[in-house]
């Protein structure tokens, strides 16, 4: 089955500063790899996609990067604010998601 | 529209006892899927419903885990015989369709302890 690796587990940045969040999957049939970030006690909330036919995607912030013959992704987040402080997850799915293991995004003022 | 619910938000049991955790997914919603998400931990796929297809169990820990869903519609996950390391936050999440690329749908959890 398909195997999520995300790196780094907990990210620490200062406000304004980038962050990227790391995935590497395993099965190269996966197709659609989307991110959701889960705020302390909510749900987990999709926040961008991107499926295996595309590079690059991007949304004001955030943009998300596809490199299939490596089986990465990343995420990426420019200009962050204190509010982007969350757990990120990145998952692969060519049907069922598998996530990775999170990771925990401080953004300090 | 309403989005995914579940019920109860919380629940204690004791060692033992068998507990049920329901789903309501977003009207029109053909796939669900139930998750566990222990402290600090990734979301870890449990059994995936789509339509009137037999379900994708793979994800199921033990054979005291089992899950239904009546009419297509609202899902009942049920742990037999609960243990101490069957705490977790149980998510239930809903799509369009079971199609790859159909956004998930998270619903508010449900945090199970048991005693």
């Amino acid at each position: 089955g398909e195997n999520v690796e995300q790196h780094p587990s907990t990210l620490s940045v200062q406000e304004g500063d980038s962050a990227v969040i790391k995935c590497t999957y395993s099965d190269s049939a996966s197709n659609y790899f989307p991110w959701y970030k889960q705020e302390l006690g909510k749900r987990p909330q999709l926040i961008i996609d991107i499926r295996s036919n595309v590079g690059e995607k991007k949304d004001q912030r955030i943009a998300v990067t596809l490199n299939k013959t490596a089986k990465h992704f990343s995420l990426h987040i420019t200009e962050t604010q204190p509010e982007d402080s969350a757990v990120y997850f990145c998952a692969a799915s060519r049907g069922t998601l598998t996530f990775g293991k999170g990771t925990m995004l401080l953004v300090s003022p | 529209g309403a989005g995914v619910s579940q019920s109860p938000s919380n629940k204690v049991t004791e060692k033992g006892k068998d507990v049920e955790l329901r789903c309501d997914p977003i009207s029109g919603h053909t796939a669900l899927y139930w998750y566990r998400q222990s402290l600090g931990q990734g979301l870890e796929f449990l059994i995936y419903f789509q339509g009137n297809s037999a379900p994708d169990k793979s994800g199921l820990p033990s054979d005291r885990f089992s899950a239904e869903r009546t009419g297509g519609s609202v899902s009942t996950l049920t742990i037999q015989r609960t243990q101490q390391e069957d705490s977790a936050v149980y998510l239930c999440a809903s799509s369009f369709s079971g199609l790859a690329g159909n956004e998930q749908f998270f619903g508010p959890g449900t945090r199970l302890t048991v005693l």
